[in-house]
């Protein structure tokens, strides 16, 4: 099945500043790669996608690229803000135990220090 | 609101007992998969179904059994509760099932103790 790595696991930026999260993934037949954030407590929102057919895609202060020769994608947030603090958690839509479903990095946990 | 209820929103119950988590998807979607995240880690898949059959199955205990009924909605049973089951138990929905964003409901935290 899909395996997905996502690094760092904590990361702290002063406000204004960027922030880079990575993944990579395992099976190379994976199409789709969501990001979701996750503020304590709540549910897991989506914030930007991603499919195999696009290199980039933007979003105001969020970006998302791919590379799918090394399997690896990238959130890029820009401009940082208190409010961006919360845990990110990437994923891939890769086929396992008979069907597609996501499987999910381990979470980076981003912290804005105003 | 991302149209995934979701309930009870907290339990409490002792070891050994047993509980029924309750979804009901957002309108339209045939898809519900079941997450559990405990303190501090990612989101565990559990189980899928897909109009009314199951789909997927992930790293879900035997103890653990869940099922979709005819009017879509879901419920994941929870039995001989651990103090490591302990959690918050997510319930999610799309429409397709394969390949599409998945839709979150609130949530219920389960507390055994």
């Amino acid at each position: 099945g899909e395996n997905v790595e996502q690094h760092p696991s904590t990361l702290s930026v002063q406000e204004g500043d960027s922030a880079v999260i990575k993944c990579t993934y395992s099976d190379s037949a994976s199409n789709y790669f969501p990001w979701y954030k996750q503020e304590l407590g709540k549910r897991p929102q989506l914030i930007i996608d991603i499919r195999s057919n696009v290199g980039e895609k933007k979003d105001q202060r969020i970006a998302v690229t791919l590379n799918k020769t090394a399997k690896h994608f990238s959130l890029h947030i820009t401009e940082t803000q208190p409010e961006d603090s919360a845990v990110y958690f990437c994923a891939a839509s890769g086929f396992g135990a008979g069907s597609y479903q996501l499987t999910f990095g381990k979470g980076t946990k981003l912290s804005v220090i105003p | 609101d991302s149209g995934v209820t979701q309930t009870p929103k907290h339990l409490i119950t002792a070891t050994g007992q047993r509980v029924t988590l309750r979804c009901s998807p957002r309108s339209g979607d045939l898809s519900v998969y079941w997450y559990q995240q405990s303190l501090d880690q990612g989101l565990q898949f559990l189980i899928q179904y897909y109009n009314g059959e199951e789909r997927a199955k992930g790293n879900i205990l035997e103890r653990f059994s869940a099922q979709q009924f005819p009017d879509l909605h879901s419920e994941l049973n929870l039995s001989s509760l651990e103090l490591g089951d302990s959690a918050l138990y997510f319930c999610a929905s799309n429409k397709q099932g394969s390949g599409n964003t998945i839709y979150f409901g609130e949530g219920s935290w389960l507390t055994v103790v």
